[in-house]
């Protein structure tokens, strides 16, 4: 069976950033692609970014451009997503999710358990 | 860019109901459609991809319809369980969610 694991809830100052990681289990790694979709709180879902671990390359929505790095270590099967410049609007829940695809461009069928990040002096 | 939009935002009905949700996309998006499940404090869970298509485990009550931009999400026979917002994510290009549906038992 499929987890993707994500690590623990982070507290962050404003300007600052946040490195979330993202560990695939029951499954191979590659060739899937794994995207970072948030959530506000009380709002609805937004994907920020894909990987495609096998071609090594991103994608990000525009709006997180220069702001968003998503990397991956296939060695040990672990996506990784760092927002910087933090303000209060980036508090939210920041979920990892695969694709059946190695496209970023995808629906999701597995999904993290979510992760919290909350900013604020 | 390619905008989708739900509708109802909300909606309340009784057990057994049969209810449908809809989305729909500012440009075609062929069938590149997906459906999600979110009950309160939950991970999304997917339901149907290329617009029709259930995925594995998924209830036969529920079921997707459309192509271009109109699409559908149909529960046949609404239940308890069914309590939860339902989102809809074109893959045709950029991801992007609709807003959500807020299902809710009468």
């Amino acid at each position: 069976q499929v987890q993707l694991v994500q690590s623990g809830a982070e507290v962050k100052k404003p300007g600052s950033s946040v490195k979330v990681s993202c560990m695939t289990s029951g499954g191979t790694f590659s060739p899937y692609a794994i995207s970072w979709v948030r959530q506000a709180p009380g709002q609805g879902l937004e994907w920020m970014g894909g990987i495609m671990a096998i071609f090594r390359t991103t994608k990000y929505a525009q709006k997180f451009q220069g702001r968003l790095t998503i990397t991956a270590d296939e060695s040990t099967n672990t996506a990784y997503m760092e927002l910087s410049s933090l303000r209060s609007e980036d508090t939210a829940v920041y979920y990892c999710a695969r694709a059946p695809t190695y496209y970023s461009e995808s629906y999701f069928d597995y999904w993290g358990q979510g992760t919290l990040v909350t900013v604020s002096s | 860019d390619i905008q989708m939009t739900q509708s109802p935002s909300s909606l309340s009905a009784s057990v057994g109901d049969r209810v449908t949700i809809t989305c729909r996309a500012s440009q075609g998006i062929s069938t590149d459609l997906a459906w999600y499940q979110q009950k309160p404090g939950k991970v999304p869970k997917l339901l149907i991809y290329a617009a029709s298509t259930l995925q594995s485990g998924v209830p036969s009550r529920f079921s997707g319809s459309g192509s271009g931009t109109d699409f559908t999400l149909t529960f046949s026979s609404l239940q308890p369980e069914d309590v939860a917002t339902y989102y809809c994510q074109k893959y045709n290009g950029v991801p992007l969610f609709g807003g959500g549906t807020k299902v809710e038992i009468k």
